[in-house]
């Protein structure tokens, strides 16, 4: 079936290093695309989106572009901060169901 | 705009007991989705309900169903509780499902 797979953390990085966290999906279709982030104690909030290929999702610094050849939407953001430390979730849509990734924990350290 | 509304915050049951948990969604959402979270097994999606009826269902036993009445709000049941049902529950509203879901804090259940 329809499953996503994504870079198993935890990631441990300084403030102003570069992040990537991979994330590929499986589909038969064309799901849209999300990253979702969890700071503690909070519930899940969109981060960003991209709904066809080639579109880049971005928000707060962070992005992702829709890859359909390799099936990826890997999130980068280019300067991490502390403010940045949560867990993030890859999630594919598939026609309004929508699956989510293991989750990624990032902390960033001073 | 009030966001997504979770109760309780916690609770603690013993095995055998029964649950329920209460979602009221954003103001206007007909869509209303019930995840379980766990560090084993992630993001679960348990079950959507629209307009009082539920429209996508998860891999979860029985024991788990849930309701939505005509204000959009949502109940989550657990019946029979076992240890491996603690966990924490969120749930998410979006104005007609899918797309864009914005999640409660989550209901942490214990089961002791």
């Amino acid at each position: 079936g329809d499953s996503v797979t994504q870079m198993e953390g935890p990631v441990t990085l300084s403030e102003e290093a570069f992040l990537t966290i991979n994330c590929t999906y499986t589909a038969t279709g064309y799901p849209s695309l999300f990253w979702y982030v969890q700071y503690p104690g909070e519930g899940l909030q969109l981060l960003l989106k991209a709904t066809k290929a080639d579109d880049k999702g971005s928000n707060k610094g962070f992005e992702a572009t829709y890859r359909k050849e390799t099936t990826s939407f890997h999130l980068e953001k280019g300067s991490v901060q502390v403010s940045d430390s949560a867990v993030y979730f890859c999630a594919p849509n598939y026609n309004n169901d929508m699956r989510f990734g293991a989750g990624t924990r990032l902390t960033v350290k001073p | 705009k009030a966001g997504v509304t979770q109760t309780p915050r916690y609770l603690i049951k013993t095995r055998g007991q029964q649950v329920t948990l209460s979602c009221s969604p954003i103001s206007g959402h007909r869509s209303v989705s019930w995840y379980q979270q766990t560090p084993g097994q992630g993001l679960q999606f348990l079950f959507e309900y629209f307009s009082e009826t539920q429209r996508n269902k998860g891999n979860f036993p029985g024991r788990f169903s849930g309701r939505q009445f005509s204000n959009s709000r949502s109940e989550m049941n657990v019946s029979t509780l076992e240890l491996g049902d603690s966990a924490l529950y969120l749930c998410a509203s979006s104005p007609d499902g899918g797309e864009k879901l914005f999640f409660g804090s989550g209901t942490q259940l214990s089961v002791l």
